[in-house]
């Protein structure tokens, strides 16, 4: 059964500061690695995601990288603004369709 | 135009009554699925429809019956509401093999 765990639950950085969100996996047999988006109270927004047969995706001001063979994810964001405050979702595709969920990572970016 | 859609987007019903949660994506994905949120916010599959066949159930109560009329549309029905049945309840789509998923905005079941 696939585990999914993210560090840390929190993150709380002043503006303009990177962000590192990890995300780690139990099971290394993977298809794709999405992350998500979620503000409070709405759905998910899709930001990046990796195939199991590449390192790193990359969509403006965020970087996800992908070790599959350690089974970890890192996702930065880069000169972090207010808007970026919201919690971040790792989910791994495991081969036999599910997307497994981690518990996420909320961010507060301080004005 | 919205991908993945689910109505109603808030429901708040008494318990032991039926309810349905309806879904449909205008992705053409072939494969569908219903995922509940918690109140600790941790998302878990809960069924997965793959044209119109199912291919995911998790260990849910029998009380929660998915319906797929069409690979567009997945409904979730449920039968003799409990309080530990609200949530937020997800439909997302993905096209079997490497696509990512796409996630409505989730409908929030409240059992008074």
């Amino acid at each position: 059964k696939q585990e999914v765990t993210q560090i840390p639950a929190a993150l709380s950085v002043p503006e303009g500061e990177n962000l590192v969100l990890n995300c780690s996996f139990t099971d290394s047999a993977i298809y794709n690695l999405q992350w998500f988006r979620q503000d409070p109270g709405k759905g998910l927004t899709s930001l990046l995601l990796i195939q199991s047969s590449q390192r790193e995706q990359t969509s403006g001001r965020l970087n996800a990288s992908l070790d599959k063979s350690s089974g970890r994810s890192t996702l930065y964001i880069a000169a972090s603004q207010p808007g970026d405050s919201a919690t971040y979702l790792c989910a791994v595709r495991s081969n036999d369709y599910k997307l497994s969920f981690g518990a996420g990572t909320t961010v507060t970016v301080r004005a | 135009d919205t991908a993945v859609s689910q109505t109603p987007k808030y429901l708040v019903t008494q318990m032991g009554n039926d309810k349905s949660i309806k879904c449909e994506q205008n992705l053409g994905h072939d494969t569908m699925y219903w995922y509940k949120q918690d109140s600790k916010k941790f998302l878990k599959i809960m069924f997965s429809y793959n044209n119109k066949e199912l291919i995911i159930n998790e260990t849910v109560p029998n009380r929660f019956s998915p319906k797929s009329p069409d690979k567009a549309h997945l409904n979730l029905h449920i039968n003799s509401l409990e309080l530990g049945d609200s949530a937020v309840y997800f439909c997302a789509s993905s096209q079997s093999g490497v696509d990512g998923y796409t996630f409505g905005s989730g409908t929030r079941l409240t059992v008074v």
